[in-house]
């Protein structure tokens, strides 16, 4: 069964230092979406793409994350510097129906932690 | 501004019986509403999707309603085993993306 393949499970930084989270859709899945859960809440959105175009970064910390889907296939998302209130769990999903409507498909999630 | 809740952080539920979550939202009309579960250190999974013109959707052991009147919807187990230990997050769609609600984790007790 087809999965959305995120890397890395786990990553521990110090503060002030850069760190990327990659993601790899679903084969044919058009919107890709990366969310941020911070332990004990629901996920919130960062960024949403359409293929290889911004859709939504409206919540996307602009000073400090960025993200990029080039080919319209896999995804990064940037964080430079990091700072300790980051630490939280990046979810990538994707899902087949370019509208809003659709069910998602998630990854396990990168959890960062920032000392 | 737009408000989802999800009125109980955890539930405790004895084998067997049915587990009921109610997920509230105000300042928004959601065309869609669904239902992931998430387990432990894992990425949500999928659950169901019910649209605003429908007022039950089933599927197996699980139920959802959707009341836009009340501004809620309940998520219904019937029959609950251990192994629907899980925290379950709703989440609204419409003309926004997905909103998420801060989750319910469910722990039914053997």
């Amino acid at each position: 069964e087809a999965e959305v393949a995120q890397s890395p499970r786990y990553k521990i930084t110090e503060k002030s230092q850069a760190v990327a989270f990659w993601c790899d859709p679903i084969s044919g899945h058009a919107t890709l979406y990366w969310y941020r859960q911070i332990l004990g809440q629901g996920p919130e959105l960062l960024v949403q793409f359409q293929d290889e175009s911004v859709v939504d970064d409206s919540q996307l910390p602009k000073d400090r994350f960025s993200a990029e889907r080039l080919k319209g296939v896999d995804s990064t998302l940037k964080i430079q510097p990091a700072e300790l209130g980051d630490s939280a769990m990046y979810l990538c999903a994707s899902s087949r129906n370019p509208s809003r409507t659709g069910e998602l498909f998630f990854g396990e999630g990168s959890r960062l932690t920032v000392l | 501004s737009q408000k989802i809740e999800q009125n109980s952080e955890a539930l405790n539920i004895q084998e067997g019986k049915t587990a009921t979550l109610t997920c509230n939202y105000t300042n928004y009309s959601p065309a869609y509403l669904q239902w992931y579960r998430q387990d432990p250190g894992r990425g949500p999974v999928f659950l169901l999707l019910i649209r605003e013109n429908e007022k039950e959707k089933r599927k197996e052991r699980l139920k959802v309603t959707f009341d836009t009147t009340l501004k809620q919807s309940l998520f219904h187990i019937t029959a609950s085993q251990p192994a629907d230990s899980a925290t379950y997050l709703c989440a609204f769609s419409g003309n926004t993306p997905l909103v998420f609600g801060k989750g319910t984790r469910l722990s039914v007790i053997a």
